[in-house]
């Protein structure tokens, strides 16, 4: 039992180049989120997704696209990266556990864009 | 909108000694509260949760309780250890159409020998 794991874990690329970071879990949990972490700001949520074929923007989506390709995987893609989006990104799936949902984090991927 | 406060880091503070991270919160209805910590170059974990006013998590030694009243959610470990160097997130979770979890800024915590 992996938990969610995030591929690439680091990532360096020049502006304008696009890339597409990749998120699985294997918990069965039908909700998944993609997060950026940036200093002094907390995780500020891109996209979520409630469930198998659904998608929904959150707090800063501008810049970035997302795919649930099953109930297991959901991906983002940066179409053509900007400088303002070097950050750390996480990837998390919703459980519940007990009467409260609690998310699931992975590792991260670091990215810089030059 | 819902929001999350905590007290800005870093937090410096010696072996053994008491810790308390202030979190307070605002929120339409009745959410739940978490404290997640993270490790150096890890993703984050749910330490402790409260679901309801007066629940009181606890995990590790750490401990918060649910204070409707002041909608506040401190953090606190009566005797920090070295190993309990990370930073430590305080985040609500509300369900408006969908489940929706909102973090604070995260506060640094540099436990010394």
């Amino acid at each position: 039992n992996a938990g969610v794991t995030q591929t690439p874990k680091f990532q360096v690329l020049k502006t304008g180049q696009s890339m597409t970071l990749q998120c699985a879990q294997d918990m069965n949990h039908n909700s998944m989120y993609w997060y950026r972490q940036d200093p002094g700001m907390g995780l500020r949520l891109i996209y979520y997704s409630a469930s198998e074929g659904t998608t929904d923007k959150g707090e800063v989506p501008n810049g970035y696209n997302v795919s649930r390709l099953n109930k297991r995987e959901f991906s983002l893609r940066l179409e053509s990266a900007a400088p303002s989006q070097t950050s750390v990104y996480f990837c998390a799936s919703r459980g519940t556990s007990g009467n409260t949902d609690t998310q699931y984090f992975g590792p991260g991927t670091r990215l810089t864009v030059l | 909108g819902d929001s999350v406060t905590q007290m800005e880091g870093p937090v410096t503070l010696s072996e053994e000694a008491f810790l308390t991270i202030n979190c307070t919160y605002t929120a339409t209805g009745y959410p739940s509260l978490f404290w997640y910590v993270q490790y150096p170059g890890e993703g984050l974990q749910l330490l402790l949760k409260a679901t309801k006013a007066d629940d009181k998590g606890s995990n590790k030694g750490f401990e918060a309780t649910y204070r409707k009243e002041t909608t506040s959610f401190h953090l606190e470990k009566g005797s920090v250890q070295v190993s309990d160097s990370a930073v430590y997130f305080c985040a609500l979770s509300v369900n408006t159409g969908g489940f929706k979890t909102i973090f604070g800024a995260g506060t640094r915590l540099f436990v010394k020998a």
